[in-house]
């Protein structure tokens, strides 16, 4: 089946330091990869995307690396704030075409 | 633009009985996917439909069902409700199916089944 993977469920970051999130996919057709925030109390929120024929995106804070020889993403976030708190997901589609969100990883911002 | 929305937000039910959530897409969007989360599996595809079809489904079983009304507003159902069914069940509309595209998810409805 198809592998979904945020290495760690659960990250703890100090308020102010940078934070990273990694994310692992096995399906090599994967082109397009979208990174997600959940909030508590709400649906899961589009962050930033990438597609397969860049390396890295950078965004608002955020900057999301990918590198294709390993199948791995990952998500950074600058100066970790507490409204970044939350659960967040990188969910592949699979070769039946469905997306794969999984547990996600929880990020804990510590005062 | 109006989001995504979901009714009712909040249900309570028992065993054994039924219940019939409600999708609403944002206008325009055709395609409608529903998921459940629970703390224990996390966020699990249930179905997507686009254009009164199901065109994709999860690995649930047949008590889980859905159907997509000509306007793209969706409904899910479940059958015989299990303690294990509670969860909270999200939909989320998309442009288009077949491509990967942003995925814009409703608040929820949190089911908990006595």
């Amino acid at each position: 089946g198809e592998s979904v993977g945020l290495h760690l469920p659960t990250l703890s970051v100090q308020e102010g330091d940078n934070s990273i999130i990694n994310c692992a996919y096995s399906n090599s057709a994967s082109d397009y990869f979208i990174w997600y925030k959940q909030e508590s109390g709400k649906g899961p929120q589009f962050i930033i995307d990438i597609r397969s024929n860049m390396d890295k995106r950078q965004g608002q804070r955020v900057t999301v690396l990918l590198n294709k020889t390993v199948k791995h993403l990952s998500l950074q976030i600058a100066a970790t704030q507490p409204g970044d708190s939350a659960v967040y997901f990188c969910p592949p589609k699979d070769r039946d075409d469905k997306i794969i969100f999984g547990k996600g990883t929880r990020l804990h911002i510590l005062p | 633009k109006a989001g995504v929305t979901q009714t009712p937000r909040y249900l309570i039910k028992t065993r054994g009985q039924q219940v019939t959530l409600s999708c609403s897409p944002i206008s325009g969007h055709r395609s409608v996917s529903w998921y459940q989360q629970t703390p224990g599996q996390g966020l699990q595809f249930l179905f997507e439909y686009f254009s009164e079809t199901q065109r994709n489904k999860g690995n649930f079983p047949g008590r889980f069902s859905g159907r997509q009304f000509s306007n793209s507003r969706s409904e899910m159902n479940v059958s015989t409700l299990e303690l294990g069914d509670s969860a909270l069940y999200l939909c989320a509309s998309s442009l288009s199916s077949g491509t990967y595209n942003e995925q814009f998810f409703g608040p929820g409805t949190r089911l908990t089944v006595l």
